[in-house]
């Protein structure tokens, strides 16, 4: 089944307590990108990669890190995790050919206490 | 600062009513303008998508009305349905006409039909 999927689904953690979320998709998709959904701000993209190792800033990078070391896996990193960094993450997959659709990922809700 | 503007936040609306969500932006640069549904618990979907070079763009009951001069677009739902009740966001882009790349997004519109 084509899809996009990320781990941890749900984590609890603490200030300061380094962290990876991964994402991983199965569809060969050149494209990929993180978001992040806070209630009453939306959607606000942190980081995204055209392909292997070519990565860029989006709105909200500050904070995160991001690899892309191979096509199907691209983790957010948060180094030092603080509480505005809780929020529902989104992870997003694309082949480059089309110029719309977007696969998202189940979602995952981080809570940092 | 929020680079696209979505109202309004919440729209509740009569089983066969039309929805109206509005959008507006002041980078002129954006060429492509999107939005999105997302269901609680899911990961937003593409619902429908216009150029700047077009003023309206219809698929089934979704119709983006787009007004370039304004720099405004905003979604109609028609005969709006309880299966349209979810979170719609508007989006933009300077991709070329791609949502590849940078997007930027609304704060989104959280609509509720009433049966």
């Amino acid at each position: 089944e084509a899809q996009v999927t990320q781990n941890p689904r749900y984590l609890i953690t603490v200030t300061g307590k380094k962290l990876t979320v991964t994402c991983s998709q199965n569809m060969n998709h050149e494209y990929m990108s993180w978001y992040r959904q806070d209630p009453g701000l939306g959607l606000r993209q942190i980081y995204y990669s055209m392909n292997v190792e070519v990565t860029d800033k989006g709105d909200v990078p500050e904070g995160y890190k991001v690899s892309r070391k191979e096509k199907r896996n691209f983790p957010l990193i948060l180094e030092s995790p603080s509480p505005n960094q809780t929020s529902l993450y989104f992870c997003a997959s694309s082949p480059l050919k089309s110029t719309d659709t977007q696969y998202f990922g189940p979602g995952t809700r981080l809570t940092v206490l | 600062q929020q680079q696209v503007k979505q109202s309004p936040q919440s729209l509740i609306v009569q089983k066969g009513g039309i929805s109206i969500i509005n959008c507006a932006y002041e980078n002129t640069a954006f060429d492509y303008f999107p939005w999105y549904q997302q269901f609680p618990g899911k990961g937003p979907a593409l619902l429908i998508a216009i150029r700047p070079d077009v003023s309206e763009k219809k698929e089934g009951r979704f119709t983006i009305s787009f007004n370039k001069s304004a720099k405004q677009f905003s979604l109609h739902i028609m005969d709006s349905q309880p299966g349209d009740s979810a979170t719609y966001f508007c989006a933009a882009s300077m991709n070329r006409g791609s949502t590849l790349g940078r997007l930027y997004f609304g704060r989104g519109t959280q609509l509720t039909v009433w049966p």
